[in-house]
C-alpha cells in the first residue's frame, strides 16, 4: 500500500494494558501529525512532528505518548486508558507542517477501550 | 484559538440538486480553507481548498466561497451524484506556523435517488 499506512487497523484493549499505534508514510514528507475522531466531534488534532520533533501538543493526556523516531515513521504509545478514549486514530502527513499544505491520511486504527 | 462552526450536520438532497454546507470561523488571521470528504469506512482526502487572497473557486460541480469580513466559507457541489455521499469537514488554518488544522463537526451528506 502506497501513501500512508497504519497499524492495525482494529484495537480493543483493556484500561490496564499497553498497546502502541503504528504510522508510515511513503511520501517523503516531512510533517506527520495525529487525530482522534469520534462521533458526533469534529477531528481533533492531538500531536504534530516536523522532521522528528514535536511541535504541537494540544493538551493531550499523558496516557498518549507519541514517539517519532524517522520522518517517515509515528507511534502512539497507549496505556492505562479510559473507555471515553474509544476513538478512530488517524494518522496524517504533509509537505511540511503549515497548515496550508495538504494533508494525506492513512486508513485510521478504531480503538475500544474495555 | 480558532473555533470552526459548520452546518447542517446532516443535509440530504436529491439527486441532479445542489448541496451547500457552510462554515465560520473565529480567528481572523486564518487564511487557508480547506474541504475534505470522508467516505463511509474510508479516510478523509482534499477535494478542494481556498486561501484568503481568493473569493471564490470552481473545480468541476465543486465550488467554494470565502467572505473574510463575515468569516464564512462555504462548499457547493451542483449536480449531486451518488458518489457524493459522504461526510464533509471544514477545516481552518492560519498557515505559516505549524499550529495543523482545526476542523469543523462535519456535514453528513446524502443523496436521494
Amino acid at each position: 500500500e502506497t501513501g500512508v499506512t497504519q497499524t492495525p487497523r482494529h484495537l480493543v484493549m483493556g484500561m490496564t494494558n499497553k498497546k502502541s499505534l503504528k504510522c508510515e508514510q511513503h511520501l517523503g514528507h516531512n510533517a506527520m501529525y495525529w487525530y482522534k475522531q469520534s462521533a458526533k466531534k469534529p477531528l481533533e488534532l492531538m500531536f504534530v512532528y516536523s522532521l522528528e520533533e514535536r511541535v504541537e501538543n494540544n493538551s493531550v493526556p499523558s496516557r498518549f505518548s507519541p514517539e517519532c523516531p524517522n520522518s517517515s515513521h509515528l507511534f502512539l504509545h497507549l496505556h492505562t486508558l479510559q473507555p471515553e478514549d474509544s476513538a478512530l486514530y488517524l494518522c496524517a502527513s504533509s509537505q511540511e507542517p503549515s497548515g496550508e499544505h495538504e494533508q494525506f491520511f492513512g486508513p485510521g486504527t478504531r480503538l475500544t477501550v474495555l | 484559538g480558532e473555533n470552526v462552526e459548520q452546518h447542517p450536520s446532516t443535509l440530504s438532497v436529491q439527486e441532479g440538486d445542489s448541496a451547500v454546507i457552510k462554515c465560520t470561523y473565529s480567528d481572523s488571521a486564518s487564511n487557508y480553507f480547506p474541504w475534505y470528504k470522508q467516505e463511509l469506512g474510508k479516510r478523509p482526502q482534499l477535494i478542494i481548498d481556498i486561501r484568503s487572497n481568493v473569493g471564490e473557486k470552481k473545480d468541476q460541480r465543486i465550488a467554494v466561497t470565502l467572505n473574510k469580513t463575515a468569516k464564512h466559507f462555504s462548499l457547493h457541489i451542483t449536480e449531486t451524484q451518488p458518489e457524493d455521499s459522504a461526510v464533509y469537514f471544514c477545516a481552518a488554518s492560519k498557515g505559516g506556523g505549524a499550529d495543523g488544522l482545526t476542523f469543523g463537526k462535519g456535514t453528513h451528506l446524502i443523496i436521494q435517488p
